[in-house]
């Protein structure tokens, strides 16, 4: 069973408008969040976390929403950039340490 | 920074062979962590390194696979032996340690390698 889903395969969005991912977990004892960036033949590099202390988290163009009640977290990327096009993946871990990834989203940003 | 350096990037080998894969993590970096991906199961985590000391195996698939981590700067993920469903991309990522509590709490992203992929016919 998934403990990590992220129900949306692909996703393709026009440069300059806001690409929105959504991951979704099961998992209660899950505190600590992270959002992935994988291109092809490179490892996943590490874009933007949150603790569930919080429910929002910004860097710059990125913006992580976590609401614990529904068990659900997002990424915000606005302005979309045709460079933001790779797969991303969510991560939870509920110590620290061992993360539980989701099978990823592939975005595809259209110039 | 070099970040993670996994060596090779890509291995080729047949069926019964032995496999050997490595890893060195970012300095200063006191956790170590290898993942294995595939179309079907995605990330999964294969074993993770505290100070040198494995803490969790219980995602190694079987018996065949064993690693090891002699020092903080060296890490290898053995298959013996290989068999074709041990086709996969393996990644190694390491982290800081994380601290404190509550409020205080201060949890440290992985930083992962480029990966090998391995390839066993």
């Amino acid at each position: 069973d998934q403990q990590v889903k992220q129900n949306s395969p692909s996703l393709s969005v026009q440069e300059g408008r806001i690409s929105i991912l959504n991951c979704d977990y099961t998992n209660s004892m899950f505190d600590y969040f992270l959002w992935y960036k994988k291109y092809p033949a490179e490892g996943p590099t590490f874009l933007i976390s949150i603790s569930s202390i919080k429910d929002k988290n910004e860097d710059g163009r990125f913006t992580v929403f976590l609401n614990k009640s529904a068990k659900h977290l997002s990424l915000h990327i606005v302005p979309s950039q045709p460079g933001d096009s790779a797969v991303y993946f969510c991560a939870a871990s509920g110590d620290g340490q061992n993360f539980v990834f989701g099978p990823g989203t592939r975005l595809s940003v259209l110039p | 920074d070099a970040g993670v350096i996994q060596s090779p990037r890509h291995e080729v080998t047949e069926m019964g062979q032995e496999v050997t894969l490595r890893c060195k993590p970012i300095s200063g970096h006191n956790s170590l962590f290898w993942y294995r991906q595939t179309m079907m199961r995605g990330l999964e985590l294969l074993i993770y390194f505290n100070n040198n000391v494995p803490i969790d195996d219980s995602g190694m698939p079987e018996d065949r696979f064993s690693a090891k981590m002699p020092n903080a700067s060296f890490s290898t993920l053995k298959i013996q032996p290989s068999e074709p469903r041990d086709s996969a991309v393996y990644f190694c990522a390491s982290s800081l340690p994380g601290s404190g509590t509550g409020l205080l709490q201060y949890n440290s992203p992985l930083h992962f390698g480029n990966g090998t992929r391995l390839t066993v016919t």
